[in-house]
């Protein structure tokens, strides 16, 4: 057990839906982070948040978005949902910004139908 | 090109054998990760690596920063490393981006 929880492990949806995925980190840790792991494009970063402050952006599309809140849990918020968007979504908790081991969770599967 | 490539893509070993998964890179790094994934589904961390080499059980990592080369060994292998391990790198510049590669699918067969 990482010690990161995300929630929901699976969810399935229709096109044009609106879905938010929660992460509540690892404690102690100030730094999360959200990955997309799609069968054909691998793990790709999306956004990472340190102590609420969004620190670096990836290839994160204008129908998402995130923030992290005080009590430091992050939420992932997925618009207008097309069938692309069908991955595992991984978030992921350090202490700080590029300071060591990465916790991760066990992911959430999102299937768009 | 991928700014990270790793070889070979798949793997199928004996249990007991000796394995290497050979990670490169295109692009100036502050740090290399090696990251394991079960087919369940589920990340961990196995290395965060900045230089030298790090041992953690059965399990060695090593990097050469000029050569822009990591490797992961894993020593008397067994059916429970069956797993994908996938290499990822800190762009230079203390960036907290990563960069992933493709992921090394390994099969160990007792």
């Amino acid at each position: 057990d990482s010690g990161v929880t995300q929630t929901p492990k699976h969810l399935i949806t229709a096109t044009g839906q609106r879905v938010t995925l929660r992460c509540s980190p690892r404690s102690g840790d100030l730094s999360v982070y959200w990955y997309q792991q799609s069968l054909d494009q691998g793990l790709q970063f999306l956004i990472q948040y340190y102590n609420g402050e969004e620190r670096a952006k990836g290839n994160i599309l204008e129908r998402f978005s995130a923030q992290q809140f005080p009590d430091l849990h992050s939420e992932l918020n997925l618009s207008s949902l097309e069938l692309g968007d069908s991955a595992l979504y991984f978030c992921a908790s350090s202490v700080a910004p590029n300071t060591g081991e990465l916790f991760f969770g066990e992911g959430s599967r999102l299937t768009v139908l | 090109k991928n700014e990270v490539e790793q070889s070979p893509q798949n793997l199928t070993a004996q249990e007991g054998e000796f394995i290497t998964i050979n990670c490169s890179y295109s692009v100036g790094i502050s740090a290399l990760h090696w990251l394991q994934q079960h087919p369940g589904g589920g990340i961990v961390s196995l290395f965060m690596l900045s230089s030298g080499k790090k041992k953690h059980g059965r399990l060695i990592a090593t990097i050469n920063i000029q050569e822009k080369h990591s490797s992961l060994h894993i020593t008397a292998s067994h059916p429970r490393d069956s797993a994908v391990y996938i290499c990822a790198v800190h762009l230079q510049g203390g960036s907290e981006k990563l960069v992933f590669g493709k992921g090394t699918k390994l099969t160990v067969n007792p």
